[in-house]
């Protein structure tokens, strides 16, 4: 098993572009996170997905989207970007029992992304 | 409001020494606590979580509630110690909440 699987893992952006950064697994889990990691900060959740079809905001959602279209896919899209996105973007799954996830995340190897 | 606090960014022990790195949470209700550890260039990993009561690679954390703390600590620090720490609590819908992270720093 591949786990948690980022692309890309480094991509610079002019101001005002778009991207997506995609995430896949292939554990079956359903709950899926995206997080982002602020030099000196600790991880910040974007977005979460506890199933197909079904997204949520984080902590700090303003500035992107998501989308969970299949159980191993959580592409995050920034449409406009702006120099305070530049960070590094972790994405997370984790299998649920019984509705609230107690199991540990599996965190990809992260997408470092500078706009300029 | 749900928070976690690690006070030291950087903490540099000796190989052979004590270790503790302190968490302090924020949390109405029953805490669910967890320490995950990232190495160089690998990627994040749980380290250990407080409802396994567990040891890996010598590390221990127990949850003090009177205290609101969960550290973590390790009685003898190896080199290969050496990394970033994060504690992180489980809030509701099974987000967690990360603190800003230690860098442990052993030295030979």
């Amino acid at each position: 098993n591949a786990g948690v699987t980022q692309t890309p893992k480094f991509r610079i952006l002019k101001i005002g572009q778009s991207m997506t950064l995609q995430c896949t697994q292939d554990m079956n889990h359903n709950y899926m996170y995206w997080y982002r990691q602020d030099p000196g900060m600790g991880l910040k959740l974007i977005y979460y997905s506890v199933g197909a079809g079904i997204t949520d905001k984080g902590e700090v959602p303003n500035g992107y989207n998501v989308s969970r279209s299949t159980t191993e896919d959580f592409p995050l899209r920034l449409e406009l970007a702006a120099p305070s996105q530049t960070s590094v973007y972790f994405c997370a799954s984790s299998l649920d029992r019984g509705g609230m996830s107690n199991q540990p995340q599996h965190f990809g190897d992260g997408t470092r992304l500078s706009i300029l | 409001a749900q928070r976690v606090t690690q006070p030291e960014k950087l903490l540099s022990v000796f190989k052979g020494a004590p270790v503790e790195l302190k968490c302090n949470y924020s949390y109405s209700g029953s805490p669910e606590l967890f320490w995950y550890v990232q190495y160089s260039r690998q990627r994040l990993q749980l380290l250990l979580r407080h409802i396994s009561r567990e040891s890996i690679k010598g590390f221990t954390a127990d949850l003090n509630k009177g205290e609101t703390s969960f550290h973590l600590k390790k009685p003898f620090a190896q080199e290969e110690d050496s990394a970033m720490y994060y504690c992180a609590l489980r809030s509701q819908g099974g987000k967690l909440i990360f603190g800003q992270g230690t860098e442990l720093s052993v030295k030979p």
